[in-house]
């Protein structure tokens, strides 16, 4: 079973619409959620971080569920720009050690004139 | 701020020759920075946790002394692929840990001929 899952894709959004995605984890001691944004042959790049009240950073909203191990990033009033690839991340610390973060395969969105 | 370079950029070398990529952060202090690697559409994949001045710890199936990582200061790590072969050929990213949040470099693509 594959720590992080998620929808590949690809989504075809209209400019405007609403568009959801959702990740699921499979390690329970998962401590720290991320969506990081990948735009082709490029580095990722941290779009925000989860957590577990939920949380909204202008158009992006994310949350958090721990018992189910789901997080979701819903985007409103799409853009061009933001079509990419969102890559669902998790991190599990051990002892206080900085552990490496967990990807998923990421799901590629493209939104559409 | 949270700024992390990797050079070069884009590598191409010979089967059996080693190659050598940077890791900086720019303008903060990393104890400890991550190696990644990235196939065609696969995620990313840690590969090992550089650790300044000391040993590196890898992932299980990554050959440490194919894979040599050096983390001399607080500001640079450098990966060292010795030997390469073609299927050595991906992009490697680095990341750099600075609070909660890890920061990628853009990312060095190597391709072995």
């Amino acid at each position: 079973r594959k720590e992080v899952e998620q929808d590949p894709g690809p989504f075809n959004v209209p400019e405007g619409a609403t568009v959801a995605f959702n990740c699921t984890y499979s390690n329970s001691a998962s401590q720290s959620f991320f969506w990081y944004r990948q735009d082709c042959r490029k580095e990722p790049k941290l779009l925000m971080s989860v957590y577990s009240s939920g949380n909204e950073d202008g158009r992006f909203t994310a949350q958090l569920n721990r018992a189910s191990q789901y997080i979701s990033l819903l985007i409103r009033d799409s853009k061009l720009s933001d079509s990419a690839t969102y890559l669902c991340v998790v991190n599990i610390y051990s002892g206080g050690g900085a552990d490496g973060l967990t990807f998923g395969k990421g799901t590629h969105l493209i939104i559409q004139p | 701020g949270a700024v992390v370079s990797q050079h070069p950029s884009r590598v191409i070398c010979k089967s059996g020759t080693s190659v050598k990529i940077e890791c900086r952060s720019l303008d903060f202090q990393a104890t400890t920075m991550f190696w990644y690697r990235q196939f065609p559409k696969q995620s990313l994949m840690l590969m090992a946790t550089s650790n300044e001045g000391s040993k590196a710890t890898y992932e299980q199936g990554v050959e440490k002394d194919k894979f040599l990582i050096n983390h001399a200061s607080l500001t640079l790590s450098t990966l060292t692929v010795t030997s390469a072969h073609p299927e050595d050929s991906s992009f490697y990213i680095c990341s750099a840990r600075s609070g909660n949040e890890q920061y990628f470099g853009p990312g060095t693509r190597l391709t072995v001929t």
